[in-house]
């Protein structure tokens, strides 16, 4: 079964500054990758999505995110971090094996300061 | 943003009585989840739906229930709710299963905030 590892609980940076997120998945075979944002109080919007083909992956709202096979990562980036960033981050795998199901990892809550 | 509607919104409920929620998509996906989300735990697929009356279970079904007569109502029942039940349940639709091919991914509802007291 596949599984996702955010290591961050929590992570707070400046306004302008670079982030980066980070997402470890287990799966046997290539996966598909995903990550959400979730708004206080709100549903998950998809940020960006990577199935197959170029690694590096771009998304809404400015983000980008890359896959590392070598290493099972997908880590989210952004150059310049806005206030309005501010939410939880959500990594998600999906496999052919479980074609019907994303499996998350528990998140990384973002806090940006002015 | 995908047509799903949940309802109710919020509710506090009682330990011991039945819940029911509803979700509602306007978008004619044959894919229909219910996850739950937890503190630390991210979010768990609790049952899912590839058609109508096709439904089959998630990870943490134990304790809930679904049906599905339309293709666009999903119900997820407690029978008798429990304080460990209580959580943010999500709804999501999906046009067909992950398929690198197609690439159709999941989209999710606004989410239901249950206590049970």
């Amino acid at each position: 079964a596949q599984s996702v590892t955010q290591p961050d609980i929590h992570i707070t940076v400046s306004e302008g500054a670079s982030l980066e997120l980070r997402c470890n998945y287990s799966y046997g075979a290539t996966p598909y990758l995903f990550w959400y944002v979730q708004s206080p109080g709100q549903g998950l919007q998809l940020l960006l999505k990577y199935f197959s083909g170029d690694t590096l992956v771009q998304g809404i709202k400015g983000f980008e995110a890359e896959f590392k096979r070598s290493q099972s990562s997908f880590n989210l980036r952004k150059p310049s971090v806005h206030w309005s960033d501010a939410a939880e981050y959500f990594c998600a795998v999906g496999a052919v094996s479980s074609a019907r199901q994303l499996t998350f990892g528990s998140g990384t809550q973002l806090t940006v300061l002015p | 943003d995908a047509g799903i509607t949940q309802s109710p919104r919020h509710k506090v409920t009682e330990t011991g009585t039945p819940v029911t929620l509803r979700c509602h998509q306007t978008e004619n996906h044959r894919y229909m989840y219910w996850y739950r989300q937890d503190p630390g735990h991210g979010l768990r697929l609790i049952h899912y739906s590839y058609g109508v009356k096709d439904t089959d279970k998630g990870e943490v079904s134990d304790g809930y229930s679904v049906s599905r007569s339309k293709t666009e109502d999903f119900l997820l029942t407690l029978e008798s709710a429990t304080s460990s039940q209580t959580s943010v349940y999500f709804c999501a639709i999906s046009e067909s299963p992950l398929d690198g091919r197609t690439g159709n991914t999941i989209y999710f509802g606004e989410g239901s905030w249950l206590t049970v007291v």
